[in-house]
């Protein structure tokens, strides 16, 4: 099975700080990677799949890269609303489509 | 707009069973693949189930083969979980997600979740 991992577990930032967030694969996932956003007590939000393609209405200061077995998101500008965990998934070897631990988004 | 309400949480003592409703509204229901995703207390995300858009093919995490049957009623735009033989390690919040795609394949994602619906499993 493919398993993913993320770093950092946590991190802490402020508002208007640019972030990024590592994903790495066990194994090659060409660009077969997607990425959520949860909030406390919320559903998760999918924002960005095929490694890179922002969903419909999801800001553009969101940003996804990478293939193979190493992925980042992005955020250029946080913004307050930001905060929260965020999960990066493999979609590369249905049906285990296999969730990283998460990173909690933190404000300094 | 696309709504997914689950249903049917609750505490269960192991061993017992319990079934979760996923009603859909807002979208086509028949027209896509549907999962289930569960998520214990305070941990991260683990995938469950998925079923095409016609119940024609279904798969299960192996933690939950022979115990958990996912179905769909689409006449009623409905999706379910059958959980059986319920473990404490099962306790999670329980997602319905629906998939970008009829036939969930490589490249897809879950572009809505319902709310979710606790099932704890105790004594």
């Amino acid at each position: 099975d493919i398993q993913m991992t993320q770093s950092p577990s946590s991190l802490s930032a402020s508002v208007g700080d640019r972030v990024t967030i590592t994903c790495r694969a066990s194994q090659s996932i060409s660009n077969y990677l997607n990425w959520y956003q949860q909030k406390p007590g919320k559903a998760p939000k999918l924002l960005i799949y095929g490694a890179s393609t922002l969903l419909s209405g999801v800001p553009s200061r969101f940003s996804g890269s990478g293939s193979g077995t190493d992925f980042t998101l992005s955020i250029s500008s946080l913004q307050p609303e930001d905060f929260a965990t965020y999960y990066c998934q493999q979609s590369h070897t249905p049906p285990l489509y296999t969730f990283g631990q998460g990173t909690k988004l933190e404000m300094k | 707009q696309v709504q997914l309400v689950e249903s049917g949480g609750g505490v269960v003592q192991p061993g017992r069973s319990v079934r979760l409703s996923c009603a859909a509204s807002g979208f086509t229901f028949s027209d896509f693949g549907m999962h289930w995703v569960r998520q214990a207390p305070g941990k991260g995300l683990e995938w469950v189930a998925l079923i095409w858009y016609d119940g024609s093919n279904k798969h299960n995490v192996e933690s939950v083969k022979g115990r958990f049957t996912i179905s769909r009623d689409n006449s009623k735009n409905t999706l379910y979980l059958e959980m059986s033989s319920l473990r404490v390690e099962d306790t999670a919040v329980y997602y319905c997600a629906r998939d970008l795609r009829r036939r969930p394949a490589a490249g897809t994602g879950f572009d809505y979740w319902g709310q979710g619906t606790l099932v704890t499993v105790s004594s």
